[in-house]
């Protein structure tokens, strides 16, 4: 089946720093969606991406649907305090009511 | 709105005991997913709903797993009998259709000793 390769597992890094992570896929989707999710909570949507090059923003985060549809990244700038939590990419398919998840990036921030 | 609402939040039961989880999807939302999250498997989708039919168990562990919709607004995932390897943090998540958001709910911690 399809597997999401979600790099770097983790990440600690100090308020103010930009950070970055991305998706990889064995195979193509149509949709790349990513996730947060905070401690003791379920996943929220944070961005989604429906064409390949399209880049969205939703303030201080970055994301871009890959070319070759394949892949994805997620930027956030100037980091705070409360973007601690688990990031999740998700693919997928037209026609597909199913997602398939990464295993997460979980970002640490300290003051 | 309320969101989707799952109860318990949290669950402690001995091995071999039944579990019953429960989940309201978001009204007017004709998609339920169950998923189950661990640190080894991430998030794994175990079954779907469409209009309270299941459409997709492929992801049902074993038979010991089982699901039911017996209305738009109501769904249970039900373990039986439960084992310490079920111990894992279940979700329930509803989107208005297949291609739209899925709004997870807060899920279930599940600890079976």
């Amino acid at each position: 089946g399809q597997q999401l390769n979600q790099s770097p597992q983790s990440m600690f890094i100090q308020e103010g720093e930009d950070v970055s992570m991305n998706c990889t896929s064995s195979s193509i989707f149509n949709t790349w969606l990513w996730y947060k999710q905070d401690p003791g909570e379920g996943p929220v949507l944070l961005i989604a991406l429906y064409k390949a090059g399209e880049l969205t923003s939703n303030g201080r985060l970055t994301a871009q649907f890959g070319i070759t549809r394949k892949d994805s990244f997620l930027n956030i700038s100037a980091s705070i305090p409360s973007d601690v939590g688990i990031y999740f990419c998700a693919g997928q398919l037209t026609g597909y009511s199913t997602l398939t998840f990464g295993k997460g990036t979980m970002l640490l921030v300290s003051p | 709105d309320a969101g989707v609402i799952q109860s318990p939040r949290h669950e402690v039961t001995e091995m071999g005991q039944e579990v019953t989880l429960r989940c309201k999807p978001i009204s007017g939302h004709d998609y339920l997913f169950w998923y189950r999250q661990t640190m080894m498997r991430g998030l794994e989708l175990l079954i779907y709903f469409n209009n309270n039919v299941p459409i997709d168990d492929s992801g049902m562990p074993e038979d010991r797993f089982s699901a039911k919709m017996p209305n738009a607004s109501f769904s249970t995932l039900k373990i039986q009998p439960s084992e310490p390897r079920d111990s894992a943090v279940y979700f329930c998540a509803s989107s208005s259709d297949s291609r739209e958001t899925q709004y997870f709910g807060p899920g279930t911690r599940l600890l079976v000793l």
